[in-house]
């Protein structure tokens, strides 16, 4: 069974600092993985995705995650912070397998909550 | 696109009630999924629809059911509701077929339910 430990629950960095929030995933197949964003009182908006194309993925608002496989993590950074960066943070992995016959269930982990302070 | 959109907002109701919460896909997604979020927690998965037949199923007990409808519409029902019920559901919907995780899923805002 697929399962993901996001460590830290709450993280918080200065404007233009360096944002590195942590994933590490179980997976018994290839897996894939997701990083998504929620602002209070909304939805989930996908921030970006690992499909195996390449093990470093860029995504929306200048966030990139970078695939390790002997690490099992698929840790998120943004170079530079911005106050509007200030939200909660969820990695997640898909419990489908390649071949896609099966659904994709997505597990998530606790979330992580990100405050920029100015 | 229209995007995912959930009503209602906001919910209240009494423990033992009934409630169905509704969703409506993303024009062509035939794939939508339920989740609940309780407060301070990830998304848990309640069951997926696919071309509306049920094809996957979380750790939920048998009062939560769902509905999935030719028009790209959804519906979770909850029976006896419990105050452990209270929560934000959310559906997501994709392209199925097995290409779900390479399209991705599109969430909605979500309902907030609250049990009293």
């Amino acid at each position: 069974a697929q399962s993901v430990t996001q460590l830290g629950s709450h993280v918080s960095v200065s404007e233009g600092a360096l944002v590195l929030l942590r994933c590490n995933y179980s997976s018994s197949v290839p897996p894939y993985l997701f990083w998504y964003v929620q602002y209070p009182n909304q939805g989930l908006q996908l921030l970006l995705k690992y499909t195996s194309a390449a093990t470093l993925v860029k995504g929306i608002n200048g966030f990139e995650a970078e695939f390790k496989k002997s690490e099992t993590s698929f840790h998120l950074t943004k170079p530079s912070a911005h106050m509007s960066d200030a939200a909660e943070y969820f990695c997640a992995v898909s419990d489908d397998n390649a071949g896609g016959t099966s659904y994709g269930k997505l597990t998530f982990g606790q979330g992580t909550i990100l405050t920029v302070h100015p | 696109e229209t995007g995912v959109t959930q009503s209602p907002t906001h919910l209240i109701k009494t423990r033992g009630q009934q409630v169905t919460l509704r969703c409506s896909s993303q024009s062509g997604h035939n794939t939508v999924s339920w989740y609940q979020q309780a407060l301070g927690q990830g998304p848990q998965f309640i069951f997926q629809y696919y071309r509306e037949e049920e094809n996957g199923r979380g750790n939920f007990p048998p009062r939560f059911s769902g509905l999935q409808f030719p028009n790209y519409s959804s519906e979770l029902n909850v029976n006896a509701l419990e105050l452990d019920d209270s929560a934000l559901y959310l559906c997501a919907s994709t392209l199925g077929g097995g290409e779900s995780n390479l399209y991705g899923y599109t969430f909605g805002s979500g309902t907030r339910l609250t049990v009293v």
